[in-house]
């Protein structure tokens, strides 16, 4: 099963931006790099996804090193409403469920 | 709305019984995934399904069962009830088997067994 690694929890101010890590040790050529968040009593909600070339979309960036070895998920202006567990993952041809870890839990300061 | 559905949102249930969870997935996805998410355990994927056939199972006990229909949607069974099998449990679905495909889950069923 993949395996990821995050910060437990990280802190940021509103309207700053926030840089959530993510470790990628065991990674495949083919594996997708999947982000999700998930509010409490919610059901994880997609962010981004990649493969090797950095990704943007309507909420974040995804910054993927050379190595994929690790990834970064910008979030350009945090809001209230991004704090949330943040879980970063990976999903392949042949092994497409994803295993979720502890995820980082998002505080944002207003 | 993220277009998958999960029904019941709330079920209270004593030990020994059997439930039915109900999950219909996005329009046009194939795959379904399910996942308990429980507070000591997080996340743990069950069992996923692939246009009406199992394609891969987590750690999902003998006691539960699923099945995906022929309309797509799916159903997660489970039986002889225990405390501990309260959570909440969550479907996902996805277009195909394409790593570049996104899940979408659904807002979950609690299950509550007392």
């Amino acid at each position: 099963d993949a395996k990821t690694t995050q910060p437990n929890s990280m802190e940021s101010n509103e309207e700053e931006p926030v840089h959530l890590p993510c470790n990628h040790s065991t990674i495949s050529g083919t594996d997708y790099i999947h982000w999700y968040r998930q509010l409490p009593s919610q059901g994880p909600e997609y962010v981004i996804h990649g493969l090797t070339s950095n990704v943007n979309n309507r909420m974040a960036s995804l910054a993927i090193a050379e190595d994929r070895k690790s990834s970064t998920l910008i979030l350009h202006r945090a809001t209230l409403r991004d704090a949330a567990v943040y879980y970063c993952t990976e999903a392949n041809f042949g092994n497409e469920k994803l295993t979720f870890g502890t995820g980082t839990r998002l505080t944002i300061i207003p | 709305d993220s277009g998958v559905t999960q029904t019941p949102k709330h079920l209270i249930t004593a030990t020994g019984q059997r439930v039915t969870l109900r999950c219909s997935p996005r329009s046009g996805d194939l795959s379904v995934y399910w996942y308990q998410q429980s507070l000591d355990q997080g996340l743990q994927f069950l069992i996923q399904y692939y246009n009406g056939e199992e394609r891969a199972k987590g750690n999902i006990l003998e006691r539960f069962s699923a099945q995906q229909f022929p309309d797509l949607h799916s159903e997660l069974n489970l039986s002889s009830l225990e405390l501990g099998d309260s959570a909440l449990y969550f479907c996902a679905s996805r277009r195909g088997t394409f790593g570049g495909y996104g899940y979408t889950f659904g807002s979950g069923t609690r299950l509550t067994v007392v």
